[in-house]
């Protein structure tokens, strides 16, 4: 059976400083991999999503960029983080024909102080 | 401007209750999902429609997709303090590469 997996949980950064969030997926190949992001009363924002490895679609502008350097690894990250970057991030994946289901990670709350 | 309407925002019912969560665009949606989402998790997938007037039902959950594959509807029957959450709606969009889009989503409450 196919898992998600990211981490880490939970983040307390400072302004100013890197991010890198982790997300893998197994039993799977060649997956659609996403990361959302979640503002309470503000749903689900889409930041990036990737069809293959190299292949980054980049949905808003940001200080946030995504790298996908194995074929289930995503990784999302940012050289300099803002107060704004705070908020529960969402790993996931569907099948390579979109069928519009998404599976999601466990999430990572980060608080950027 | 939000293309998938979900209401209502809110809703705090009594244990064994009946009740119904929309879900409305004017887009029109090759396919549509339901998400329930616990505090501090990733939204868990539910259900999938695809065809317009589709009725699916999971235990006491019926979904059910617009005729025109707009909108959707959750009812759920003889509510239990274990549904309590956040149900998500989203849709792929047809004439827009089937991106995804989700509603703000309903946030339930069972009172036992």
């Amino acid at each position: 059976s196919q898992t998600i997996h990211q981490w880490p949980a939970t983040l307390v950064q400072p302004v100013g400083s890197p991010l890198s969030l982790e997300c893998t997926v197994e039993g799977t190949s060649n997956p659609n991999l996403y990361w959302y992001r979640q503002a309470a009363g503000r749903g689900l924002q889409l930041l990036f999503y990737s069809v293959g490895i190299g292949q980054i679609s980049s949905e808003v502008p940001q200080n946030l960029s995504a790298s996908r350097p194995q074929d289930r690894q995503f990784i999302l990250s940012s050289k300099k983080l803002l107060l704004s970057d705070s908020g529960f991030y969402l790993c996931a994946w569907s099948v390579t024909v979109n069928t519009g289901e998404l599976f999601f990670g466990e999430g990572s709350r980060l608080t950027v102080l | 401007t939000q293309l998938l309407e979900q209401s209502p925002q809110f809703l705090s019912i009594q244990e064994g209750e009946n009740l119904t969560v929309y879900c409305n665009s004017s887009s029109v949606f090759s396919s549509l999902q339901w998400y329930r989402q616990e505090p501090g998790e990733g939204p868990v997938l539910l259900v999938t429609v695809v065809t317009g007037g589709e009725v699916k039902k999971l235990k006491r959950l019926t979904f059910q997709f617009g005729d025109a594959r707009k909108d959707s509807s959750l009812h759920i029957t003889a509510a239990q303090p274990g549904d309590t959450g956040l149900y998500l709606c989203a849709g792929q969009m047809v004439n827009r590469d089937d991106k995804i889009i989700f509603g703000k989503g309903t946030r339930l409450h069972i009172l036992p």
